[in-house]
């Protein structure tokens, strides 16, 4: 079966930091990853996903995440935190056809 | 590039009366879509695939007869949730893979219930 593991449930950066969210997924074959944000009261928005290729993946809005197979992992990445990126930041993994489980989800707080 | 459209973003409905769910594939056909669900401060949940043309297939522990779910043609499926409660105020998204394509899944934007 497939999971998703984000340790970390808040983060709390200040702005101009870096940022790092950590995820673990577990997947039978080569899996699909994807990162998405949610603003309060808003939808989803899909920041980057990973299908094949280039490890490093590079998504909207600065962020990136690395696929590193042998880990498990495909945490995402921000050099500069701006205080915008204020959200829940979910991971998740599919795969085809496949439903795509999701992460409990990490909440970033941007102190000034 | 394709877009999944969900309508509507927003709903308030009464206690008692059903509301309508609709995920449409704008620019590609999808035999298998799927509907999740997101409790409050929690992750969002698989409910159900809903397979173009047949039943959809429910997740242990979401009631069929109370959210149903028609996928009657490749770029359309709704959600209704019946006799609506309080307590199934939630953030519904859907979500869809063009039919004949591996790993490329796309969601709606989400629609928010609010039962009063």
């Amino acid at each position: 079966a497939q999971s998703v593991t984000q340790p970390d449930i808040h983060i709390t950066v200040s702005e101009g930091a870096s940022l790092e969210l950590r995820c673990n997924y577990s997947y039978g074959a080569t899996p699909y990853l994807f990162w998405y944000v949610q603003s309060p009261g808003q939808g989803l928005q899909l920041l980057l996903k990973y299908f094949s290729g280039d490890t490093l993946v590079q998504g909207i809005k600065g962020f990136e995440a690395e696929f590193k197979r042998s880990q498990s992992s495909f945490n995402l990445r921000k050099p500069s935190v701006h205080w915008s990126d204020a959200a829940e930041y979910f991971c998740a993994v599919g795969g085809g056809y496949q439903k795509v489980t999701f992460g409990i989800g990490t909440k970033l707080q941007v102190i000034p | 590039g394709a877009v999944v459209s969900q309508h509507p973003s927003r709903v308030i409905c009464k206690s008692g009366t059903s509301v309508k769910i609709e995920c449409r594939s704008l620019d590609f056909q999808a035999t298998t879509m799927f509907w999740y669900r997101q409790f409050p401060k929690q992750s969002l949940m698989l409910m159900a695939t809903s397979n173009e043309g047949s039943k959809a297939t429910y997740e242990q522990g979401v009631e069929k007869d109370k959210f149903l779910i028609n996928h009657a043609s490749l770029t359309l499926s709704t959600l209704t949730v019946t006799s609506a409660h309080p307590e199934d105020s939630s953030f519904y998204i859907c979500s869809a893979s063009p039919s004949g394509t591996s790993g490329t899944i796309y969601f709606g934007e989400g629609s928010w219930l609010t039962v009063v």
